[in-house]
């Protein structure tokens, strides 16, 4: 089945550098993709869904400028954390939209632990 | 008030027992999701739903477009069924439910 990477699962970085999360859809084509936060105990909070060749839509509170995402290709999706601090330590989860299902079938990514020391 | 209410948010339940989890919504949907969350936190997707009933092994799950309402159900539970369960709704945007988090004895 179709299957969604993301890379790398868990990454420990220190306050002020930059981490970048791939995301990428391995055997089927995602014009969209969306980036997902997940603090413990706590449900999935969509923070952006990233187009293709466009600018991504971030959700209200997401920070554009801290969280960049890119979408250069139909297979392959970055999410940049920016001067990453502590609070930004948290699971973030990719899905991408499979355009050869109705493009309503969704599939998610394993996730990446951010840690921020 | 959220868009997607689930309940119970947690669970225990003896190996063998039938399931059920519920899930409420309010907005207008394209498709109703279930996912499957383990404590390393991958997110494995259970069934993607518009209507009526889809059937995986020991998993059920059902929609009533009109009432606004979904179940997961859960047949002869085991404990690698452990796990916590979403319910999430895809329209104009999406919309994630809190949760259950399921935990089967042996």
């Amino acid at each position: 089945g179709a299957v969604v990477s993301q890379h790398p699962s868990w990454v420990i970085c220190k306050s002020g550098t930059s981490v970048k999360i791939e995301c990428r859809s391995l055997d089927f084509q995602a014009t969209t993709m969306f980036w997902y936060r997940q603090f413990p105990k706590q449900s999935l909070m969509l923070m952006a869904t990233s187009n293709e060749g466009s600018k991504a839509t971030y959700e209200q509170g997401v920070e554009k400028d801290k969280f960049l995402i890119n979408h250069a290709s139909l297979t392959l999706s970055t999410l940049t954390v920016t001067s990453a601090h502590p609070e930004d330590s948290s699971f973030y989860i990719c899905s991408a939209r499979d355009l050869g299902d109705s493009g309503n079938t969704i599939y998610f990514g394993e996730g990446s632990w951010l840690t921020v020391v | 008030k959220n868009e997607v209410e689930q309940s119970p948010q947690n669970l225990t339940a003896q190996e063998g027992e039938f399931i059920t989890i519920n899930c409420s919504y309010s907005v207008g949907i394209s498709a109703l999701h279930w996912l499957q969350q383990h404590p390393g936190g991958g997110i494995v997707s259970l069934f993607m739903l518009s209507s009526g009933k889809k059937k995986h092994g020991r998993l059920i799950a059902t929609i009533n477009i009109q009432e606004k309402h979904s179940s997961l159900h859960i047949t002869a539970s085991h404990p690698r069924d452990s796990a916590v369960y979403i319910c999430a709704v895809t329209g104009n945007q999406f919309y994630f439910g809190t949760g259950t988090s399921l935990t089967v004895i042996p």
